[in-house]
């Protein structure tokens, strides 16, 4: 059972340059995350997903877009990348909030923007 | 706006001790309060949850107050063993969403 598995785990991309980072689950959860965690500011979230086709804004959008196209995936993209996005990402998935919301974490992807 | 903080960056316990970690919050109603372990390098890993209408919860050596009055969580481990040295992470949980504190790095030393 591979739980949430995110790809690549480390990139390294120059500034103004384009990527998408994958994140899979096969845990049939609903809820799906994306949060970036920065030495000393712990996770925040960045955009999130309630099922299958829906996205919605985090507390830090600003420069990432997601989709939601597959209920099992959900992809984090950066068109333009900045030093600032120069962060280990993290993608996590729930089952309905109803239940305990207990999130699964993947393992990070760690980007580094130069 | 929402704010979590979780007192002291670091503690450092010595082995055998109980550790007490403090999540303190403010501008939040949360339906319920998760802690995570994260180690380095690694995602983080739920441990346990309390719910609003919840004063204590524990899991083996483990235990969680919850005080929606004071808006404050304590997360204790007894017994503390240095495996148990890892940053911890509260998280409020509401409406589908969890928002994270800082964490604590918690070093256990023999």
């Amino acid at each position: 059972n591979a739980g949430v598995t995110q790809t690549p785990k480390f990139r390294v991309l120059k500034t103004g340059q384009s990527m998408t980072l994958l994140c899979a689950q096969d845990m049939n959860h609903e809820y799906m995350y994306w949060y970036r965690q920065d030495p000393g500011m712990g996770l925040r979230l960045i955009h999130y997903s309630v099922g299958e086709g829906t996205t919605a804004k985090g507390e830090v959008p600003d420069g990432y877009n997601v989709s939601r196209l597959k209920k099992q995936n959900f992809l984090l993209g950066l068109e333009s990348a900045a030093p600032s996005q120069t962060s280990v990402y993290f993608c996590a998935s729930s089952a309905t909030s109803g239940r305990t919301g207990e999130l699964f974490f993947g393992e990070g992807s760690r980007l580094t923007v130069l | 706006s929402q704010k979590i903080e979780q007192n002291s960056e670091a503690l450092n316990i010595q082995e055998g001790k109980t550790a007490t970690l403090t999540c303190n919050y403010t501008n939040y109603s949360p339906a319920y309060l998760q802690w995570y372990r994260q180690d380095p390098g690694r995602g983080p890993v739920f441990l346990l949850l309390i719910r609003e209408n919840e004063k204590e919860k524990r899991k083996e050596r483990l235990k969680v107050t919850f005080d929606t009055t004071l808006k404050q969580s304590l997360f204790h481990i007894t017994a503390s063993q240095p495996a148990d040295s890892a940053t911890y992470l509260c998280a409020l949980r509401n409406a589908g969403k969890s928002t994270f504190g800082d964490g604590t790095t918690l070093t256990v030393k023999p």
